[in-house]
Order: structure tokens, then C-alpha cells, then sequence
């Protein structure tokens, strides 16, 4: 079975750019996650999708951060324009039920 | 929300010796109790769960156990081994609420 996908893997932007992260969940799984972890902390969720509609997005910056899950598979993750305190690992996390979840590698985002 | 809460933050053990990293949560209503382990530049891994109608699960060398009156609930590794220094998180989970990832224990084996 194919894991979770992301890309890109790396990215570095200046501030006040923005940048969009894609996240291909495994085939199946009807819930998806975006996490946001800084260094040093745990992962925080951001958005979470049921197949293509949000369930909680209560902790996302919606004045800078987007995201979409079209047709209840892939998902795109956007920041604009971003801030030098956005700099983290991106994490993408599938589940079949909203239970056990499964990451992908994550996007490590530096912003300068 | 859910406030969670690790300790210790950092364990060092011997390897061969045994290790328990504690969990303590807020919302009485977390029916959800997983493990994760990250290795450093690596996503987190799901290594084992309980649902909150049992007490205590074990997988090989890891068991986890829940005390849903007190609202905490553990990671015990034995026997532990190098490859098992990493950083551990929980996230109690109450279905309808969103997951709340614990701060993290770094543990490390020495050999």
C-alpha cells in the first residue's frame, strides 16, 4: 500500500511570498489532516477534510492560510503571504476513520 | 479544548532497561489514546492505541495503559533498544473534537 505523499519536500521563500504545499492522502482514506510542526514541539492541527468538506479549521490563520481537498482525494495547502514565524515542517495525515493516523514525510518550510 | 501534558520531557535510560513516558489529559469525554514516535527528520508513527473500553494493550516490546478516572494514560517500552531513541507524542482524542498532539518526550537509549 502507498503511503502518503507530499510535496515539495523542501522549500525556502522570502517573507511576505507565498507558497503552496500538495498532499496525495492514501487511496481510501476519507480524512485528511494538515499538521503545522515547529521545531522543538509537537504537531498542531490545522484544517481537517472528511472526504471533501472541512470538519475543523478552528486553529488556521484564515487571514494567510488556504486549503482545499478537491474531489475528496488530493489537497493543497496555501500561505500568502507569509511570515517568518510560519517556518516549520508541513505534516499531511490520512485515516480511513478519524482515528489512526498516517503521515506523510512533511514539507520543511524556511521562510527568510 | 484538550490540554495535554508529557512527562518526563527527557528520558535517558540503559539499554535493556525499561521505559514509561506518562500522558495526562483534560476532556473526560477522549475515547482515543495513540502513541507516536518521530524519529529526528522523520514523520511521526503511529506505534499503538487503546479506545477507552480497555485498560491496557500490549505489542511486543510496548504496551499502553489507561486510567480513564484519572485522565492519564502511558507508554511502557522494556527491554529497550538504541533504534527506540526518539521523540514520543500522544493525542488523546474525543471523536467530534480535533486532535491535540502532547508537547513530546525525548528518549534516549544509551548503549
Amino acid at each position: 500500500e502507498a503511503g502518503v505523499a507530499q510535496s515539495p519536500r523542501y522549500k525556502i521563500i522570502e517573507k511576505r511570498q507565498s507558497v503552496a504545499f500538495w498532499c496525495n492522502p492514501i487511496s481510501g482514506h476519507a480524512t485528511l489532516y494538515w499538521y503545522q510542526q515547529i521545531l522543538g514541539q509537537g504537531p498542531k492541527l490545522l484544517i481537517q477534510f472528511q472526504n471533501n468538506g472541512v470538519v475543523d479549521d478552528s486553529q488556521l490563520p484564515k487571514d494567510r492560510f488556504s486549503a482545499e481537498r478537491l474531489k475528496g482525494v488530493d489537497s493543497t495547502l496555501k500561505i500568502q503571504p507569509a511570515k517568518l514565524e510560519d517556518s516549520a515542517v508541513y505534516l499531511c495525515a490520512s485515516s480511513p476513520w478519524p482515528y489512526e493516523q498516517y503521515f506523510g514525510p512533511g514539507t520543511r518550510l524556511t521562510v527568510t | 479544548g484538550e490540554n495535554v501534558e508529557q512527562h518526563p520531557s527527557t528520558l535517558s535510560v540503559q539499554e535493556g532497561d525499561s521505559a514509561v513516558i506518562k500522558c495526562t489529559y483534560s476532556d473526560s469525554a477522549s475515547n482515543y489514546f495513540p502513541w507516536y514516535k518521530q524519529e529526528l527528520g522523520k514523520r511521526p508513527q503511529l506505534i499503538i492505541d487503546i479506545r477507552s473500553n480497555v485498560g491496557e494493550k500490549k505489542d511486543q516490546r510496548i504496551a499502553v495503559t489507561l486510567n480513564k478516572t484519572a485522565k492519564h494514560f502511558s507508554l511502557h517500552i522494556t527491554e529497550t533498544q538504541p533504534e527506540d531513541s526518539a521523540v514520543y507524542f500522544c493525542a488523546p482524542y474525543n471523536y467530534g473534537q480535533n486532535f491535540v498532539f502532547g508537547p513530546g518526550t525525548r528518549l534516549s537509549v544509551l548503549p
